[in-house]
Formats: C-alpha cells, sequence, structure tokens
C-alpha cells in the first residue's frame, strides 16, 4: 500500500466553476476525513466517513460542499460554484475504526480559485 | 471547548535542542499528537501519546505532557536543516466525540548553521 493518495495536487478554477477531488485512502482503514488549511493555519476539520456513512459534518462545509464515499473506498469532495475564499490545501485523511494512533494524511490538493 | 494553542515561529542553531510548545484547552482528550508538514506537503505524523503518560521518547523526539497545566511539549535533539518545517499539536477531544483531531495552528521551526 502507498499511503493515502490524492488527486489532483494542483488545481487552479475560475470562481463559479464546479471542482471535484479524489481521495484513495490506505485499503484497510475504515474512517477517512477531508480537511481544510488555509495559510499560516492548522487544518480544519470538514467532514468525515466510517465506511460509506458520512458520519459528521463541520459548520465549514456549506451547501456547495458535497463529499461522497460510495462503496466505502476513495471519496470525493465536490465544490460547486467556487468562491475565491474556498482557494486552500484540502487533505484527506484515513485511519483504522479506532483513529487514536493517529492518522495518516495525503499529500494534498491545492485549489486556487481566480 | 476545543482549542489547541502553539507558538508561531522557532529559531535553533543546527545541532541545538528545539523545543515546541502546546497547550490545550480539553481536559478531556485522551491522546495528544505532533505532525510535521514540509513546504507543499501533508503531515507527517511524528509521534502520540496518552494522557495516562508523562513522557515519551522516540529517538531524537521527547514528547512531555503536563496535564494539570494541559501542556504538552516536544523536543528535538541534536537538530537538523532537516528538521526545518512546521509542527502541528493535536488532540482528539470527547467535546468531538472521539471522532475528529483538533489542529494548532502551527509552529514553524527554523533551522539555521
Amino acid at each position: 500500500d502507498t499511503g493515502v493518495s490524492q488527486n489532483p495536487r494542483h488545481k487552479i478554477t475560475k470562481r463559479g466553476q464546479n471542482v471535484t477531488f479524489r481521495c484513495d485512502p490506505i485499503s484497510e482503514h475504515n474512517r477517512l476525513y477531508w480537511y481544510r488549511q488555509t495559510l499560516g493555519q492548522g487544518p480544519e476539520f470538514l467532514t468525515y466517513f466510517q465506511n460509506e456513512a458520512q458520519l459528521e459534518k463541520s459548520r465549514l462545509l456549506s451547501d456547495r460542499f458535497s463529499a461522497e464515499r460510495p462503496k466505502g473506498s476513495f471519496s470525493t469532495l465536490e465544490i460547486q460554484r467556487t468562491e475565491q475564499g474556498d482557494s486552500a490545501m484540502y487533505l484527506c485523511a484515513s485511519s483504522p475504526r479506532t483513529g487514536f494512533y493517529g492518522y495518516t494524511f495525503g499529500s494534498g490538493t491545492r485549489l486556487t480559485v481566480v | 471547548g476545543e482549542d489547541v494553542e502553539q507558538s508561531l515561529f522557532l529559531s535553533v542553531r543546527e545541532g541545538d535542542s528545539s523545543v515546541i510548545n502546546c497547550t490545550y484547552t480539553d481536559s478531556s482528550s485522551t491522546y495528544l499528537y505532533w505532525y510535521k508538514q514540509e513546504p507543499g506537503a501533508g503531515l507527517q505524523l511524528l509521534t502520540y501519546i496518552f494522557s495516562n503518560m508523562d513522557m515519551k521518547q522516540d529517538q531524537r523526539l521527547t514528547v512531555l505532557l503536563n496535564k494539570k497545566d494541559k501542556h504538552l511539549s516536544l523536543r528535538i535533539a541534536d537538530t537538523q536543516t532537516g528538521d526545518s518545517a512546521i509542527y502541528f499539536c493535536a488532540e482528539i477531544p470527547l467535546s468531538g466525540g472521539y471522532n475528529k483531531l483538533i489542529f494548532g495552528a502551527g509552529t514553524r521551526l527554523a533551522v539555521h548553521p
């Protein structure tokens, strides 16, 4: 297993366009998390999945954001009608059922909205 | 509430020890973590400590936990230029149902010759 994989690494989009990011977690990990990191800040929690079920969403996740994890494997994060404030690094992480031993993070997708 | 605070910047000379400090607010947190982030990269888990421990050592890394003061520190011995990065303290609080990591803003460590 090569760890958590995220695609694309970079995305530049025009304001108002839709974008979709993909995350492939470590195969035996049940839990998958999405975080957002803006410049100079720590990662902020967006949402997490236990297998295919989305169990929690942050207030940061507006109606323009949607995440899915069909079949409990890879996950996608879609942002509709992007705004400049959406520019950030989007990080995906996975963990076994109990995340107490730490999460494994991917390298992230850097989104720039122009 | 959930809040993790760190000093923003630390500069050390190569070969010296670095000490990065963190305070957290949720006394119910049972696990505390240190992550490292290099430029343009994701986060790498360095080490974690259970709240029933006072200290944990792993090669050049030493973690100290003061539960009374809710203070966590990471000491890096014999700091090298490759240690230059941003270091994040994180907790998994009960108030989040033990379901999500809460991060501080990160401490940027600069190592100079």
